[in-house]
């Protein structure tokens, strides 16, 4: 049973415009989020996080906004640029338990120029 | 910053092959894991471990084995390697000593058994 949902594989935005990818979880033992960024042939890179003492976090284009009451989070980046096209996984975690992240199975992001 | 380097890039085995990644981390971390990535399946994890010698099955640890003889060192090994085993192979350790948490993954090994 999927604990971390990310219900579009893919997205496709126009530069300059706002992409808002998303992510469900059903676990409420998750207490702190992270957003990863894959590029094809690389690792993935950490891009945002946010504990579930916040709702919202924001670093430079990328905000991720928590809203606990509905299990959700979703990650905004304004505007959108043609680097930021990859694949985005959105992970969990239960701080103080196995410290294992729970990942989404990641939305493609695609930013047309 | 932390860094988890995976020893290749790009690996080409034949079915029936033993084959062994190995991977390194340079900050002294506890829990390391092993991944594999597909498309539409997302990151699974296949095996991670708590420290020296400790370890513990993930999600897919069928045809799967681990090494870990030293805190930097965890490796994974494909005790005969199988055309569905081909995938991208993604290491990382866990840092939990500073904010933000969470993983540091190396650049990944993508491995076609032929």
């Amino acid at each position: 049973d999927q604990q971390v949902k990310q219900n579009s594989p893919s997205l496709s935005v126009q530069e300059g415009r706002i992409s808002i990818l998303n992510c469900d979880y059903t676990n409420s033992m998750f207490d702190y989020f992270l957003w990863y960024k894959k590029y094809p042939a690389e690792g993935p890179t950490f891009l945002i996080s946010i504990s579930s003492i916040k709702d919202k976090n924001e670093d430079g284009r990328f905000t991720v906004f928590l809203n606990k009451s509905a299990k959700h989070l979703s990650l905004h980046i304004v505007p959108s640029q043609p680097g930021d096209s990859a694949v985005y996984f959105c992970a969990a975690l239960a701080q103080g338990g196995s410290e294992k992240l729970v990942f989404g199975k990641g939305t493609k992001l695609t930013v047309n120029p | 910053d932390v860094k988890v380097t995976q020893s290749s890039r790009y690996l080409v085995k034949r079915t029936g092959e033993k084959v062994f990644l190995e991977c390194v981390q340079d900050m002294d971390h506890e829990n390391m894991f092993w991944y594999r990535q597909d498309p539409g399946l997302g990151l699974r994890l296949i095996y991670f471990s708590y420290d020296v010698k400790m370890k513990e099955k993930g999600d897919i640890p069928e045809g799967y084995s681990v090494s870990r003889e030293k805190k930097e060192r965890f490796s994974l090994i494909l005790e005969s390697a199988s055309t569905n085993q081909t995938s991208m192979y993604l290491c990382a350790s866990f840092n939990r000593d500073r904010v933000p948490y969470g993983y540091t993954f190396g650049s990944g090994t993508r491995l076609t058994v032929v």
